[in-house]
């Protein structure tokens, strides 16, 4: 059975304070592997995707990387406005929709001045 | 108006009601679907919609009944719910259905007394 896993579950940074965040995951045939984030009150918002071993993607303070059996998320001097829940999606091949993208329970962030 | 509009964003219920919860995209795309999210869970995949074509339903029980009149418009039918059945209700949509890219509303939180 597909499965995602995301550690820790809860972090507590001062601003500043550089960290990673991991999703580990086991899946048959690994289409992508996607990073949201999402605030309070609000739904999932798009970050990355990564489809290969050894792919980064950049976005401001954040940097993604994928291995074969994890990805991190890594926040570089995070600030307060980057307190949010980090979820991690993989893709995979699903008999009845084609691909299906199975969520982790997530890493809640929070960056204190 | 643009994105993914879910309505209402509260919602409390009782187990004799029935009630409707709506969503409406503004970015042309093709497939729509709805998550259940849940405290300490992932996201869990409802249904999915492909051009008004109901591709996935993932086991859901059929007190909960969707309804796609056109790729811009998706609706969730609630009868005869759970108290387990409270959660936030996200609706999604993106181009095509294999794509992995979502876009995701704020959400309805219900609650089901």
């Amino acid at each position: 059975e597909d499965q995602v896993t995301q550690s820790p579950e809860a972090l507590r940074l001062q601003e500043g304070e550089s960290s990673s965040l991991n999703c580990s995951y086991t899946v048959s045939g690994l289409r992508g592997l996607f990073w949201y984030r999402q605030d309070p009150g609000k739904g999932p918002e798009f970050l990355f995707t990564l489809y290969s071993a050894g792919e980064e993607k950049e976005k401001e303070r954040l940097k993604a990387t994928l291995t074969k059996k994890e990805s991190f998320l890594h926040i570089t001097a995070p600030k307060p406005e980057d307190s949010a829940t980090y979820l991690c999606a993989v893709q995979a091949p699903n008999s009845n929709s084609g691909y299906a993208l199975n969520f982790g329970k997530g890493t809640s962030l929070l960056v204190t001045p | 108006e643009t994105g993914v509009t879910q309505t209402p964003r509260h919602l409390v219920m009782g187990m004799t009601n029935k009630k409707s919860l709506k969503c409406e995209q503004h970015l042309g795309h093709n497939a729509m679907y709805w998550y259940k999210q849940s405290a300490k869970k992932p996201l869990e995949l409802m249904f999915v919609y492909n051009f008004k074509e109901q591709t996935e339903n993932n086991s859901v029980p059929s007190r909960f009944s969707p309804e796609c009149p056109n790729s811009s418009h998706l609706f969730l039918h609630l009868h005869t719910l759970q108290p387990e059945d409270s959660a936030l209700y996200l609706c999604a949509s993106a181009k095509k259905s294999t794509n992995e890219k979502l876009f995701f509303g704020s959400g309805t939180q219900l609650s089901v007394l």
